[in-house]
């Protein structure tokens, strides 16, 4: 059983608000994910890290960015939130082996108005 | 980048087989599986390193054809269980980002 965490689980806000979701692991990975999903649809990878002080930007371009100070800790900001923000955010971590497998938090589902 | 998923979705009654494919254009290292629930995290089913083998979980299996770039996930005597958004992720080298497929939508009616 993977422990990886993810606060809030829901989150309506105003735009231009800034915040933050939080993600946690317990498993020691060094490796962590952030990955976009609109309802339905496939899953875009936006920020990812190899490790503490290690931040790259994914796939998809985004407007959030995050940080790496912790080997457990991979938070994820948006500045000022818009309504085209307006996703479900997962976030993954996974071991630095030849084959890792990426193991999900419950995901974040904010809504902009 | 991203892989190519076919079908879109599939129905199912308990028992019966299905067959969920994903392509790559680019070489593969890898293609992970994994099953997402309505509402709820992917979980992970299984992962194929190139070189072409094929492996299974429980009623579920799946096959990495390394030169068609193209992996298979066979679902074997359904279950109600079965039913959710299937996805591939690939990794085109060792590392360690995936891209994920649109997914197939498998309900399984009893």
């Amino acid at each position: 059983e993977a422990d990886i965490y993810q606060t809030p689980r829901y989150l309506v806000i105003g735009t231009g608000k800034k915040i933050t979701l939080e993600c946690s692991q317990t498993m020691g990975h060094d490796k962590m994910y952030w990955y976009q999903q609109d309802p339905g649809m496939e899953l875009h990878l936006i920020h990812y890290s190899y490790g503490v002080n290690s931040t790259e930007k994914g796939d998809l371009s985004s407007e959030s960015t995050v940080s790496r100070i912790r080997t457990e800790h991979f938070p994820l900001t948006l500045e000022s939130a818009r309504p085209s923000h307006t996703s479900q955010y997962l976030c993954a971590s996974s071991h630095f082996q030849d084959t890792d497998t990426q193991y999900f938090g419950p995901g974040t589902r904010l809504t902009v108005l | 980048q991203q892989p190519v998923q076919s079908p879109q979705a599939v129905i199912l009654r308990e028992g019966e087989d299905a067959v969920i494919n994903c392509s790559s254009s680019k070489a593969l290292y890898s293609v992970h599986w994994y099953r997402q629930k309505h509402g709820e995290a992917p979980v992970f089913l299984m992962i194929l390193l190139k070189g072409g083998e094929q492996k299974g979980h429980e009623k579920i299996s799946a096959s990495f054809n390394e030169k068609k770039q193209q992996s298979s996930l066979y679902l074997t005597a359904s279950q109600l269980s079965y039913s959710g958004t299937y996805f591939c992720g690939t990794e085109r080298s060792n590392d360690y980002k995936l891209s994920f497929g649109a997914g197939t939508t498998v309900t399984v009616r009893a």
